[in-house]
């Protein structure tokens, strides 16, 4: 079936470093890519995603980069800052439905 | 713009309980789902709802789990009798096509099965 692959799973940072979360997807008919934020006890809440028809999207510090060809997509975080502390999820559209897969997750700490 | 909405918020039961969550999903939101996120885990879908018919259910442990949207807007998760296994943040979201079917996620209502 379809399956998502994020790496690493705990990632650990100084303040104003850059993070790098990567993603794989098995389904080549998968279209769109959000990531999510999600705090201790909170909702995950997007934060930046891509379509398939775009190789790359940035949005101030974060950024999204797909590779259709690989099947993998990646997150990109600039002068990381401790707020940025939380567990950062993909997902990938199963086919191209509104239906989403997610990997299994990525905790990063930002240590001032 | 109000979010999704959940209750209640925690909820310890003990095996082979009863158990209900409630969602409101953002206004004029068509679609709503349900996923399951076991600690530690992302989360998984459990239904999708197209107004008030079910979309994909097919991840849906049906012999326990039941799930419905009679008039196409709040929408009723039912687990009976829950397993210990059952313990998991049920996690209500909705979209719409306006949105671009960008998801929106509620707070989650935290199930622990003792």
């Amino acid at each position: 079936g379809e399956n998502v692959e994020q790496h690493p799973s705990t990632l650990s940072v100084q303040e104003g470093d850059s993070a790098v979360i990567k993603c794989t997807y098995s389904d080549s008919a998968s279209n769109y890519f959000p990531w999510y934020k999600q705090e201790l006890g909170k909702r995950p809440q997007l934060i930046i995603d891509i379509r398939s028809n775009v190789g790359e999207k940035k949005d101030q510090r974060i950024a999204v980069t797909l590779n259709k060809t690989a099947k993998h997509f990646s997150l990109h975080i600039t002068e990381t800052q401790p707020e940025d502390s939380a567990v950062y999820f993909c997902a990938a559209s199963i086919h191209n439905t509104d239906k989403l897969i997610f990997g299994t997750g990525t905790r990063l700490q930002v240590f001032p | 713009e109000a979010g999704v909405a959940q209750s209640p918020r925690y909820k310890i039961i003990e095996k082979r309980q009863s158990v209900a969550f409630w969602c409101n999903p953002i206004s004029g939101h068509a679609t709503l789902y349900w996923y399951q996120q076991i600690l530690g885990q992302g989360p998984k879908l459990l239904i999708q709802f197209q107004n008030n018919g079910v979309v994909d259910d097919s991840q849906l442990p049906k012999d326990r789990f039941s799930a419905e949207r009679l008039k196409g807007v709040d929408s009723t998760l039912k687990i009976q009798p829950a397993k210990l296994e059952d313990s998991a943040v049920y996690l209500c979201a909705s979209s719409n096509t306006v949105s671009g079917n960008t998801i929106y996620f509620g707070e989650g209502s935290w199930l622990t099965v003792v």
